[in-house]
């Protein structure tokens, strides 16, 4: 099955503790970017890839690291997470980028205390 | 930034009526694409609508594009519980980046 894929769903965590959220895709897509949602906000964009070892920032990259070793993995890393970053994630993936179709994957809910 | 903005920002219809959402943006785009999202759930795609068409058809989803006002909207016909969602439209920018708008949430009563 065709999916986006990540983990954890759900993760509670305290100021300062480095995490990692991963996202992995099973379509081949080229594209893959991360996305946070808060409520009245809609989807921002934290950081998207074009493909291998090519990432850039999105509009709210502060806080956050990306990698883009393998085409099916985009992992977003928060080094030392805070409060603010408190959000709903999405990872997204298309087959080359934002003029396609993109597919979501579930979602992570951080919660940083 | 937020190029995107949905119209209304809550609807609530009875089942079997029409539902319109309107989505408006301020820079010109390559295309415009309608998401769905059930609570806290990932987005769905529904449809993407390009620059150079004027409406567009799926199901019971009706798209439509107006570049000359900058503006989107997506009517959903003898609308169903199950599409109370949030929908969302979402625009391309010249730097690969899709730029998203807060949302419009629906609810269908029964």
């Amino acid at each position: 099955e065709a999916q986006v894929t990540q983990n954890p769903r759900y993760l509670i965590t305290v100021t300062g503790k480095k995490l990692t959220v991963t996202c992995s895709q099973n379509m081949n897509h080229e594209y893959m970017s991360w996305y946070r949602q808060d409520p009245g906000l809609g989807l921002r964009q934290i950081y998207y890839s074009m493909n291998v070892e090519v990432t850039d920032k999105g509009d709210v990259p502060e806080g956050y690291k990306v990698s883009r070793k393998e085409k099916r993995n985009f992992p977003l890393i928060l080094e030392s997470p805070s409060p603010n970053q408190t959000s709903l994630y999405f990872c997204a993936s298309s087959p080359r980028g934002n003029s396609y179709e993109q597919y979501f994957g579930p979602g992570t809910r951080l919660t940083v205390t | 930034s937020q190029q995107g903005e949905e119209d209304p920002q809550a609807l609530s219809i009875q089942e079997g009526e029409n539902a319109t959402m309107n989505c408006s943006y301020k820079t010109s785009i390559n295309n415009l694409q309608w998401y769905r999202q059930n609570s806290g759930r990932g987005l769905v795609h529904l449809i993407l609508i390009r620059s150079n068409e004027r409406e567009k058809h799926s199901g019971r989803l009706r798209v439509t594009l107006d570049t000359s006002k900058k503006s989107s909207s997506l009517l959903i016909t003898a609308s169903r519980a199950a599409d109370t969602a949030s929908y969302f439209c979402a625009t391309d920018n010249s730097n690969y980046q899709l730029i998203w708008g807060a949302g419009t949430k629906l609810i269908i009563k029964p």
